[in-house]
């Protein structure tokens, strides 16, 4: 059963113009979500966070959407830049303090971002 | 504020031997959780320990196993290793409460 899901294998942009990555939750118990990126071989890079409480964070060209109702995240990046080209995964977790601090991830989204 | 570190970077083993794999996190950080990812399987979950103790555990056979020591330093171990088992695998810290989880950058094993 996949919680979390990344329906876009991969998105191809061009650069300056905005890239929306999309993800999907069925957990209604899930009350935390972040965004990753990820070059082969390496660990994923922390982007941005949105807690449960909130429907949107932002923080310089990342923008953070949650619609509880719809349990559906997006990631806008703008405007895009080609260094933005990578894996991109969405994460979630269901925090209580007997269980901690486990993430359930998407299958990821490849972005190309074109000069 | 040096970031989470892993070692050995890459291993390659053969099956039915088993492998240690270290991890050191962001100092400060007493929760340190490990995750295996293959291109089948995506990231997958293995365990979370905080404060030397596990506090979950993903759906992987008892072959995998790890610890966290006092200075919060973590180890996972896999025994009895088969082909699937080629994967890499990261390393997470964090606080420990519901906040960002910082990747090491992984130990890349093969197993002949």
């Amino acid at each position: 059963d996949q919680q979390v899901k990344q329906n876009s294998p991969s998105l191809s942009v061009q650069e300056g113009r905005i890239s929306i990555l999309n993800c999907d939750y069925t957990n209604s118990m899930f009350d935390y979500f972040l965004w990753y990126k990820k070059y082969p071989a390496e660990g994923p890079t922390f982007l941005i966070s949105i807690s449960s409480i909130k429907d949107k964070n932002e923080d310089g060209r990342f923008t953070v959407f949650l619609n509880k109702s719809a349990k559906h995240l997006s990631l806008h990046i703008v405007p895009s830049q080609p260094g933005d080209s990578a894996v991109y995964f969405c994460a979630a977790s269901a925090y209580y303090e007997a269980a901690g601090n486990k993430l359930t991830f998407g299958g990821g989204t490849r972005v190309l971002v074109k000069p | 504020k040096a970031g989470v570190t892993q070692t050995p970077r890459y291993l390659i083993k053969t099956r039915g031997q088993q492998v240690t794999l270290s991890c050191s996190p962001i100092s400060g950080h007493r929760s340190v959780s490990w995750y295996q990812q293959t291109p089948g399987q995506g990231l997958q979950f293995l365990f979370e320990y905080f404060s030397e103790t596990q506090r979950n555990k993903g759906n992987f056979p008892g072959r995998f196993s790890g610890r966290q020591f006092s200075n919060s330093r973590s180890e996972m171990n896999v025994s009895t290793l088969e082909l699937g088992d080629s994967a890499l695998y990261l390393c997470a810290s964090s606080l420990g409460e519901p906040n960002e989880q910082f990747f090491g950058p992984g130990t890349r094993l093969t197993v002949l």
